[in-house]
């Protein structure tokens, strides 16, 4: 069954390190989100990602964030510089389809700022 | 702002037992739910999803409701085994492509 797949499992960086954060979506799909949880909180939408380009960001997701598609299978978040509170789930999401269709989540990277 | 340490809603249930999940979403525009599932350290798993032209629909030994008038989902658990132990989110959309999830459920299954 296919699936959506994320590296690493953790991370751990020092504040003020930059982080990417992979994520290989499900081949056809169309849709690409981010998500966070930080640990015990319910999950956050970050910003997905549709035809190349943003098409909805959260007020978390600020210029410290930025996504890419650098080519036809990854699909990355970049945090530029990191603080402590970045420390988090952070969950890849992808949609075959827009709105009224299910997204299917990665197992997430667990992401350590000390 | 949210609150640091969220406690969530607990559901303990003895395995064999049916169990229901509640959950009030928020915004009476959102026309699509979805109930995830989620173990420890793991990515939320579709479980089941229903459309807002619809109250019910039924899947393998689960059932969601949905309630538009009061903004309340339910997911109905049949025969709940250890296996069903996680944390249960609704999570809902409009408008955009995006979900907004809720608080989550923790179900834990007594054998």
């Amino acid at each position: 069954e296919p699936e959506v797949t994320q590296t690493p499992s953790h991370q751990v960086t020092q504040m003020g390190q930059e982080v990417i954060l992979r994520c290989v979506p499900i081949s056809n799909h169309l849709y690409f989100y981010w998500y966070r949880q930080i640990l015990g909180q319910k999950v956050e939408f970050l910003v997905s990602f549709y035809n190349n380009e943003i098409s909805e960001k959260s007020e978390i997701f600020d210029d410290q964030f930025s996504v890419e598609r650098p080519d036809g299978s990854n699909f990355t978040l970049k945090i530029r510089s990191t603080k402590l509170e970045d420390s988090a789930m952070y969950f890849c999401a992808s949609r075959k389809e827009g709105r009224r269709t299910e997204a299917f989540f990665g197992q997430g990277t667990r992401l350590t700022v000390v | 702002g949210e609150s640091v340490g969220l406690h969530l809603p607990t559901l303990s249930v003895q395995e064999g037992d049916n169990s229901i999940i509640n959950c009030a979403y928020s915004n009476s525009a959102s026309d699509y739910f979805i109930w995830y599932k989620q173990e420890s350290g793991k990515g939320p798993q579709f479980i089941i999803d229903i459309r807002s032209n619809m109250d019910k629909r039924q899947g393998q030994r689960v059932t969601v409701l949905l309630n538009k008038t009061v903004k309340h989902l339910s997911l109905q658990i049949a025969a709940t085994q250890p296996g069903d132990s996680a944390v249960y989110f609704c999570a809902e959309n409009w408008l955009g492509n995006q979900f907004y999830f809720g608080t989550g459920t923790s179900l834990t299954v007594i054998p």
